[in-house]
């Protein structure tokens, strides 16, 4: 079975603070892709990135990167120098396998405060 | 511009009515699916479709029903056998179901019950 956690629920930071969301996942498959989705109060999911499971390589696209580690089962989600247009909902989700659905973790609330 | 639509933005319905809930893709994507988010519930699957003509039960399927009589035209319908229908649903389409691709959702119905 698959499975995401997101332990972190809630995450208020002040603006310009560094901040790391976690994402833990479970699956069987040895192919598979991780996602991250940010939610902010207007309710539409928009897509921040896309690994498979074997490309391990780091990612930074601007002041968001992502550190996917294998052997930890983590692909966790750092903000830096944040802002307040971060705050928003982020949603970790796992495809595993070439014909299986998306799964969401429970999602985390970043609130940054100016 | 391509996407998806969701209407209406906001519903209300009376216990013991059905209600149908718009989605609308141009994106020429083969697969469908409706989710409902819950505060702290994360997304959890309710049907999915891989292509015209066909779909199946996802996590929480139990009253709701859907249709895919045309490629860009997912509605998902909400009846009266559901027990606890006021929550957040949202649309997403992915160009195939199996494989890697991200999907991509629309704005979201927000459903009460009064």
């Amino acid at each position: 079975a698959q499975k995401v956690t997101q332990a972190q629920t809630e995450i208020s930071v002040v603006e310009k603070e560094d901040v790391t969301l976690d994402c833990v996942y479970e699956t069987r498959d040895t192919t598979y892709y991780l996602f991250w989705y940010k939610q902010p109060p207007s309710g539409e999911l928009v897509f921040l990135i896309r690994r498979n499971s074997f490309d391990e390589q780091n990612e930074i696209s601007g002041r968001y990167s992502w550190n996917f580690q294998k052997s930890t089962s983590s692909f966790n989600f750092t903000i830096t120098a944040s802002q307040v247009v971060d705050s928003a909902v982020y949603f970790c989700a796992l495809k595993p396998g070439a014909n299986s659905k998306l799964t969401f973790g429970k999602g985390i609330t970043l609130s940054v405060r100016p | 511009d391509g996407g998806i639509t969701q209407s209406p933005k906001y519903l209300f319905r009376k216990e013991g009515q059905n209600v149908t809930l718009s989605c609308e893709q141009n994106l020429n994507h083969d697969a469908m699916y409706w989710y409902r988010q819950d505060p702290g519930q994360g997304l959890r699957l309710i049907y999915y479709s891989q292509i015209v003509n066909d779909f199946q039960k996802g996590d929480i399927a139990e009253g709701y029903s859907v249709s895919r009589e045309k490629k860009e035209s997912f509605p998902l319908t909400v009846t009266s056998a559901q027990k606890n229908p006021t929550a957040f649903y949202l649309c997403a389409s992915s160009i195939y179901f199996s494989g890697g691709a991200g999907y991509t959702f629309g704005s979201g119905t927000r459903l009460t019950v009064v």
